[in-house]
């Protein structure tokens, strides 16, 4: 189920913030916002995750619309490592476990 | 590093065939999640294994099965292999408990003949 829409690729100059936008129209109230992104078809990397209100940490920032219906990841100093697929993905929270589905994802190359 | 590892890294096999890929969750979790990605394309969800009990299942035919042992380690068995499986498996491990954030695995990269 395609419940995120991003756009398909982004370039970001080195040094400079990068900001991944997220559309998450038909979000529900328990619904989380996860960012994953994944480097040369590894393993999904964990980046930042938030509900409703903004979140930080060393990775990245994350900020969320009052309406909760779209989201923007912010790289703050993109480097070349940071070349990747990002995933805005929406958590299904349950009692037992939750399930994620993954968009479209976001190709960002970082130029130097 | 996750902890979550996944063995083997590269299988081939040929159509019709069976495959077992195999999953160790990370240390305190008991939730593991199996995901396939075909190339170019993002994870889509298979299914969901919580406390040794299917937890969730996504759009896969009954020929994905899995299981989850007491130590929360898992398996995906796939039967009659067709040649659209040929993909990366991933397998996430999380908590259940508050925040639950997955953490996945390498993967392994099946291609079928």
């Amino acid at each position: 189920d395609a419940k995120t829409t991003q756009p398909t690729s982004m370039d970001c100059a080195e040094g400079r913030a990068a900001n991944l936008p997220c559309n998450h129209s038909t979000i529900s109230g328990n619904e989380y916002v996860y960012w994953y992104r994944q480097i040369h078809s590894q393993g999904p990397q964990y980046i930042i995750h938030g509900l409703k209100n903004n979140e930080t940490n060393e990775m990245a920032s994350l900020i969320i619309t009052e309406d909760r219906k779209s989201s923007t990841l912010i790289l703050p100093h993109a480097t070349l490592r940071d070349t990747a697929v990002y995933y805005c993905i929406v958590r299904v929270g349950r009692d037992t476990g939750n399930q994620f589905y993954f968009g479209t994802g976001t190709s960002l190359t970082v130029i130097p | 590093e996750t902890g979550v590892t996944q063995s083997p890294t590269h299988l081939i096999k040929t159509r019709g065939q069976q495959v077992t890929l195999r999953c160790s969750s990370q240390s305190g979790h008991n939730t593991v999640s199996w995901y396939q990605q075909a190339l170019g394309q993002g994870p889509q969800f298979i299914f969901q294994y919580y406390r040794e009990e299917e937890n969730g299942r996504g759009n896969f035919p009954p020929r994905f099965s899995g299981l989850q042992f007491p130590n929360y380690s898992s398996e995906l068995n796939v039967n009659a292999l067709e040649l659209d499986d040929s993909a990366l498996y991933l397998c996430a491990s999380s908590r259940t408990s508050g925040k639950e954030t997955q953490y996945f695995g390498p993967g392994t990269r099946l291609l079928v003949l």
